[in-house]
């Protein structure tokens, strides 16, 4: 059975403190790992993909990285605006079904 | 518009009433699913489908029915609502071809059982 773990649950940063957001996984062949984004009211934004360790993807602020047991969402100089959910998934297999992780509540102070 | 929209946004309901949630996309992807999403437990899966007229259980199935008679469509019901089912729904697709299964998400229902 897939497994995801997201740490810290919470994170407050200051505008302009850069940090990293862990997502640790369990899988039988990984297929891919996913990150969103979820603002408050609304349904989970797709951020990135990652297929295969070693693969790193940016958008804006945010660095996604993958190795073979955990994925990290780099924050640089994040702005109150980044401030959301940051939910990470994983499928493997052949399973069309992705795990989610429960997510990690990030708070940008200005 | 393109992409992948819920009605009703809000719903408030009596316990024992039937009431589905509708989800529609404009992406002719092949996976749609139906998740939950409660404080405590994060996203959970309620049910999925491979494609029209094949639909599957995920962890959460029981008080939920669905169907995929089209591909663009897939509603939620719930034959007789109870308090526990209060929640905020999402609709997601995803295309799930060999290289990409990223799942795409709707705005979400949310709805309360009195």
């Amino acid at each position: 059975e897939d497994q995801v773990t997201q740490s810290p649950e919470a994170l407050r940063l200051q505008e302009g403190e850069s940090s990293s957001l862990n997502c640790s996984y369990t899988v039988s062949g990984l297929r891919g790992l996913f990150w969103y984004r979820q603002d408050p009211g609304k349904g989970p934004e797709f951020l990135f993909t990652l297929y295969s360790a070693g693969e790193e993807k940016e958008k804006e602020r945010l660095k996604a990285t993958l190795t073979k047991k955990e994925s990290f969402l780099h924050i640089t100089a994040p702005k109150p605006e980044d401030s959301a959910t940051y939910l990470c998934a994983v499928s493997s297999g052949g399973s069309y079904i992705p795990t989610f992780g429960r997510g990690t509540s990030l708070i940008v102070h200005p | 518009d393109a992409g992948i929209t819920q009605s009703p946004r809000y719903k408030i309901t009596e316990t024992g009433r039937q009431v589905t949630l509708m989800c529609h996309q404009t992406w002719s992807h092949s996976y749609m699913f139906w998740y939950r999403q409660d404080l405590g437990h994060g996203l959970r899966l309620i049910y999925y489908s491979a494609a029209a007229d094949i639909t599957d259980k995920g962890e959460v199935p029981d008080g939920y029915v669905v169907s995929r008679s089209k591909t663009e469509n897939f509603p939620l019901t719930l034959e007789s609502a109870t308090r526990s089912q209060t929640s905020v729904y999402f609709c997601a697709s995803s295309e799930s071809d060999s290289r990409t299964d990223t799942q795409y998400f709707g705005p979400g229902t949310r709805l309360t059982v009195l």
